[in-house]
């Protein structure tokens, strides 16, 4: 069993759809949770980073982490074409910078104008 | 935010030749950097642990003579992909941490081995 599972995709909305991308995982040890979004052929972009469980909201997106259930969310609301990339969540289970830190497989998001 | 520094882009190189990719923090000082290889439609794979003044620490399988990693500075680490074959083309990425934050990483580089 992966340590980090996230459906690949791809997952096709029209625009102005709200999406739901999630992630669960295993390792109990997690703490900080991350979602990227990954343009093909760039380096991740950072998007939303949380502590533990709850909430995040930042602009368009809104970030979820429920630690009971070992279940992180990302949602996208008023999507746009521009908001077509793969989806990367992240997690690691210190805030050091020497953390490592264990990635899903991405999902492949399209938003149909 | 922070900011993570990536050269070159790309490069296109001849068969058994070695290519050195740079990664800077910009505005932070990284002890420690990471660098990933991506293959396409897959997820980020981690190589090695980038450690500032000390040796890398590299994952299971990675070849670390072929994979020769410098971290000379705080600011500064290097992969250089020696004795390059085709089967080394990939996509790499580096990643470093400030304090507070998530992973920041570079804008990659496209290695293509002829």
């Amino acid at each position: 069993q992966k340590e980090v599972e996230q459906d690949p995709g791809p997952l096709s909305v029209p625009e102005g759809a709200i999406v739901s991308l999630n992630c669960t995982y295993s390792n109990s040890a997690f703490q900080y949770f991350m979602w990227y979004r990954q343009y093909s052929r760039k380096g991740p972009e950072l998007l939303m980073y949380t502590y533990s469980s709850g909430n995040k909201e930042d602009g368009r997106f809104t970030a979820q982490v429920d630690k009971s259930s070992k279940y992180i969310s990302l949602f996208i609301r008023d999507s746009q074409p521009s908001d077509s990339a793969t989806y990367l969540c992240a997690m690691s289970a210190g805030s050091g910078g020497y953390q490592k830190v264990t990635f899903g497989i991405g999902t492949k998001l399209q938003v149909i104008p | 935010g922070a900011v993570v520094s990536q050269h070159p882009s790309w490069v296109i190189c001849k068969s058994g030749t070695s290519v050195k990719i740079e990664c800077r923090s910009l505005d932070f000082q990284a002890t420690t950097m990471f660098w990933y290889r991506q293959f396409p439609k897959q997820s980020l794979m981690l190589m090695a642990t980038s450690n500032e003044g000390s040796k890398a620490t590299y994952e299971q399988g990675v070849e670390k003579d072929k994979f020769l990693i410098n971290h000379a500075s705080l600011t500064l680490s290097t992969l250089t992909v020696t004795s390059a074959h085709p089967e080394d083309s990939s996509f790499y990425i580096c990643s470093a941490r400030s304090e507070g934050d998530g992973y920041t990483f570079g804008s990659g580089t496209r290695l293509t081995v002829v």
